[in-house]
């Protein structure tokens, strides 16, 4: 089954604490991003990659960092969470055209204290 | 930096009634894509429209760009109490895949 995977999909953890969300696609797909979503301000994306070892800030990079080492994992990191990071965080992946359709995970809720 | 702007945020109706959501935005999108997500879940494509004037179907759903790819709405006939979701409109920016997304629509059909 076609399939974005993000682990875990609840975190909680205390500031400064780093930590890592996994991503994984089976779709061969060159494209992944990471969003954000908080009320009333929809999806924000953090970071994209085009490809292995491409990669770009979104709207809203600050704290968090990603890589892009094989072509189906793109895990993000949060080197130093701080409490403003408190979100429900979104992987997704698709081909690299304006058209494709992004395919999301189910989600990560963290909450950093 | 471009915006997409949703209204209503929130909608509350009673099954079989009509609605519609619109995205609004100054900026030109390539494209309009539309989604729709259920609690504990991540956002499902329900359509993509690219061209200016465009109408889409998906059996109660009813899609339109604008003419000037500014704009889209989402019309649903005889809302069902399955079609209580976030509604998200994103739209589409240059060539590479840099999607914009507006702050959704929360639907309740009540029954």
């Amino acid at each position: 089954e076609a399939q974005v995977t993000q682990n875990p999909r609840y975190l909680i953890t205390v500031t400064g604490k780093k930590l890592t969300v996994t991503c994984s696609q089976n779709m061969n797909h060159e494209y992944m991003s990471w969003y954000r979503q908080d009320p009333g301000l929809g999806l924000r994306q953090i970071y994209y990659s085009m490809n292995v070892e491409v990669t770009d800030k979104g709207d809203v990079p600050e704290g968090y960092k990603v890589s892009r080492k094989e072509k189906r994992n793109f895990p993000l990191i949060l080197e130093s969470p701080s409490p403003n990071q408190t979100s429900l965080y979104f992987c997704a992946s698709s081909r690299p055209n304006t058209n494709s359709p992004l395919h999301f995970g189910n989600g990560t809720r963290l909450t950093v204290t | 930096t471009q915006l997409l702007e949703q209204s209503p945020q929130f909608l509350s109706i009673q099954e079989g009634e009509n609605l519609t959501v619109y995205c609004n935005s100054s900026s030109v999108f390539s494209s309009l894509q539309w989604y729709r997500q259920e609690p504990g879940e991540g956002p499902v494509l329900l359509v993509t429209v690219v061209t200016g004037g465009e109408v889409k179907k998906l059996k109660r759903l009813t899609f339109q760009f604008g003419d000037a790819r500014k704009d889209s709405s989402l019309h649903i006939t005889a809302a069902q109490p399955g079609d209580t979701g976030l509604y998200l409109c994103a739209g589409g920016v240059g060539g590479a895949q840099k999607l914009v997304f507006g702050q959704g629509t929360r639907l309740t059909i009540n029954p």
